[in-house]
């Protein structure tokens, strides 16, 4: 069955530092998302993505963060400049449509920010 | 604000044991609900996609309901087994979105043998 791919699925990284997250979306949807759970709170969306531009962000998704797809493969999430706040799990998700069809979720990658 | 509510936040059963949870959603602009189990270091499954007011799904013991006009839905689990513990989490799928979902916080369950 096809997967969304994460990595690394650890990070560990020093308090304004830039990180740089990698996914690899199933390759025929057209739709590529990130979303965030801190610990012990909600999976929240950051942004969606389509045909080479940003669709939709949250207000989490400020000035810190960026997204992009570099080649036709990879979607990546970039953080640069990390506060203690951005530790959490990041999800990259995928889908088919804007309708939600063939939604699928990485397994994470865990940002752990000291 | 869009706010999807999940209940209890945990539960704890016998294995054998038939367990419900509850999902409120809002009831305007509704598109679709999405049921996912999740389990620790792995990625959210997806068990329905569920978009008509009435509609009931099943795959294997697991079940679930909708009702778009008061915005629930239900899942079920008949008879439960140590395998289905873990965090099944719904989210909203609404019509003014491009694609993103928002979720609840999630019910752990946790079946014991």
């Amino acid at each position: 069955e096809p997967e969304v791919t994460q990595t690394p699925s650890h990070q560990v990284t020093q308090m304004g530092q830039e990180v740089i997250l990698h996914c690899v979306p199933i390759s025929n949807h057209l739709y590529f998302y990130w979303y965030r759970q801190i610990l012990g709170q909600k999976v929240e969306f950051l942004v969606s993505f389509y045909n080479n531009e940003i669709s939709e962000k949250s207000e989490i998704f400020d000035d810190q963060f960026s997204v992009e797809r570099p080649d036709g493969s990879n979607f990546t999430l970039k953080i640069r400049s990390t506060k203690l706040e951005d530790s959490a799990m990041y999800f990259c998700a995928s889908s088919e449509d804007s309708l939600g069809q063939g939604y699928t979720f990485g397994s994470g990658t865990r940002l752990t920010v000291v | 604000i869009l706010n999807v509510e999940q209940s209890p936040q945990s539960l704890h059963v016998q294995e054998g044991d038939s367990t419900n949870f509850t999902c409120s959603f809002p009831s305007s602009n509704f598109y679709a609900l999405h049921w996912y189990r999740w389990e620790t270091a792995k990625s959210p499954e997806a068990l329905f996609v569920m978009t008509l007011n009435g509609d009931e799904k099943k795959k294997g013991r697991i079940s679930a309901t909708l009702n778009t006009k008061e915005g629930y839905s239900y899942l079920y689990i008949k008879g439960s087994q140590p395998e289905d513990s873990a965090t099944y989490l719904c989210a909203f799928f609404w019509g003014g979105s491009q694609g993103n979902l928002i979720f609840g916080k999630g019910t752990k369950l946790s079946v014991k043998p």
